[in-house]
């Protein structure tokens, strides 16, 4: 299976720390996404990483990804009340994208 | 765009009854991909469609399972008859060829069988 794993399942911090939050998979892929879903609502997508990049940024969000220990992490600056959600990272080869379990993030105001 | 839309958002049926989602991809999007979503399993691919072809339907857990997508603006995800072990959260997601933006997902269907 290409499907991610998250680390940590869950963490909870205080507003304007910041987050990090792990993926690794296990076969080499194209690209790399984070997504987003907020209870009760649909995944957004966040950003992709392609599997030629190391990192990359936007906004308060900033990727990394070291394929040669497949493995991805999402920073989370200055975080909000408003980050509070699951955050999933998706791999794919193909038209295919495989989802991981998530990292619930609380950011207690 | 309205993005895309996903009917019922709830729906709560009786065993052995027949449930039907359905849903609208973004105008333009060529695949279109049906998840399940359970605290148990997490986010399941069951199946997708490029042009309005079933692609890779090995998602699909049962023979109870059927989807279909009979042109590009309306696809259908149906369970008949329907089990209490169905009851999950079904997402369907669009995206277009090329496309580095990833899956735009609709707010999903919450399924309850009884």
């Amino acid at each position: 299976s290409q499907q991610g794993e998250e680390d940590p399942q869950a963490l909870s911090i205080q507003e304007g720390e910041n987050a990090t939050m792990n993926c690794s998979y296990k076969t080499s892929i194209n690209n790399l996404q984070w997504y987003r879903q907020n209870s009760g609502r649909g995944l957004v997508h966040l950003i992709l990483i392609r599997s030629n990049e190391r990192e990359k940024h936007s906004g308060r969000l900033r990727v990394t990804l070291d394929t040669s220990k497949k493995s991805s992490s999402l920073l989370i600056t200055a975080s909000r009340a408003a980050d509070t959600a699951s955050y999933f990272c998706a791999t794919d080869k193909g038209n295919q994208f495989y989802f991981g379990t998530g990292t619930s993030l609380t950011v207690i105001p | 765009d309205a993005g895309v839309i996903q009917s019922p958002r709830h729906e709560v049926t009786e065993m052995g009854q027949e449930v039907t989602l359905r849903c609208k991809p973004i105008s333009g999007h060529d695949y279109l991909f049906w998840y399940r979503q359970t605290m148990m399993r997490g986010l399941e691919l069951l199946i997708y469609f490029n042009n309005n072809v079933p692609i890779d339907d090995s998602g699909m857990p049962e023979d109870r399972f059927s989807a279909k997508m009979p042109n590009a603006s309306f696809s259908t995800l149906k369970i008949q008859p329907s089990e209490p072990r169905d009851s999950a959260v079904y997402f369907c997601a669009s995206r277009k060829t090329g496309q580095s933006a990833g899956y735009t997902f609709g707010s999903g269907t919450r399924l309850t069988v009884v």
